[in-house]
């Protein structure tokens, strides 16, 4: 069946270092990808959406890209903030399923000063 | 700034009764979704409209919960009868069509808690 694996569940890095969480996804159609950041008591919100095979997609310094080689959607940053302390989940969808999201564990990231 | 609402925030129910929430999706956004987020922060799909027609639905959610997204008027979620196991946070999420590059934007939730 379709899922997501987040091999993290807790992250802690100093301020200005470089992340990067993983995502591995297993399907057999051809797969969305997207990356969402989820500050405490807040919604999910959309980080980043998988673009072509190979091709790396950015949003607030925040980088990915699709690999379906190694299945793999790995998000990245040079710099870690102190504001970029959150869950980050990761989510599979594919055109048989309504857009229904299939969600990795979590990762749960923490920046120190 | 657009956004999916959620009320109430906080609902606070005991074992047997009934837990009703409710969503308005945003606007133009006839695709809607409900997930359950347990307190370990796994996500797990309930239920999917368009417009007012259920697309897919989990075994649990056609047993227990009802679930329904009137033209005109926001979409809710009730549990018929709330057990301990139902805390936690429901989540409504909307999308523009069921396309898969357009990612479904979240409500704040909805947090159950059953004493």
């Amino acid at each position: 069946g379709d899922s997501v694996t987040q091999t993290e569940g807790l992250v802690t890095l100093t301020k200005g270092l470089p992340v990067m969480l993983n995502c591995t996804y297993q399907t057999t159609y051809s797969p969305f990808l997207f990356w969402y950041v989820q500050h405490l008591n807040e919604a999910p919100k959309l980080l980043l959406k998988s673009s072509t095979d190979n091709k790396r997609t950015e949003h607030q310094g925040f980088y990915a890209t699709l690999h379906k080689s190694s299945s793999s959607f790995h998000l990245q940053k040079s710099s870690v903030q102190l504001s970029d302390s959150a869950l980050y989940f990761c989510a599979l969808t594919h055109m048989s399923n309504y857009n229904v999201l299939y969600f990795g564990s979590g990762t749960k990231l923490t920046v120190e000063p | 700034n657009s956004k999916v609402i959620q009320t109430p925030r906080y609902l606070v129910k005991g074992q047997g009764q009934k837990a009703k929430m409710r969503c308005i999706p945003e606007k133009g956004h006839p695709v809607v979704f409900w997930y359950q987020q347990n307190k370990n922060n796994e996500f797990k799909f309930l239920i999917n409209f368009q417009n007012q027609e259920v697309l897919q639905q989990i075994d649990m959610t056609e047993k227990r919960f009802s679930a329904e997204c009137p033209s005109n008027s926001p979409c809710s979620l009730e549990i018929q009868s709330s057990e301990a196991g139902d805390s936690a946070l429901y989540l409504c999420a909307s999308s523009p069509t069921q396309n898969n590059n357009q990612a479904p934007l979240f409500g704040e939730g909805t947090r159950l808690s059953v004493l």
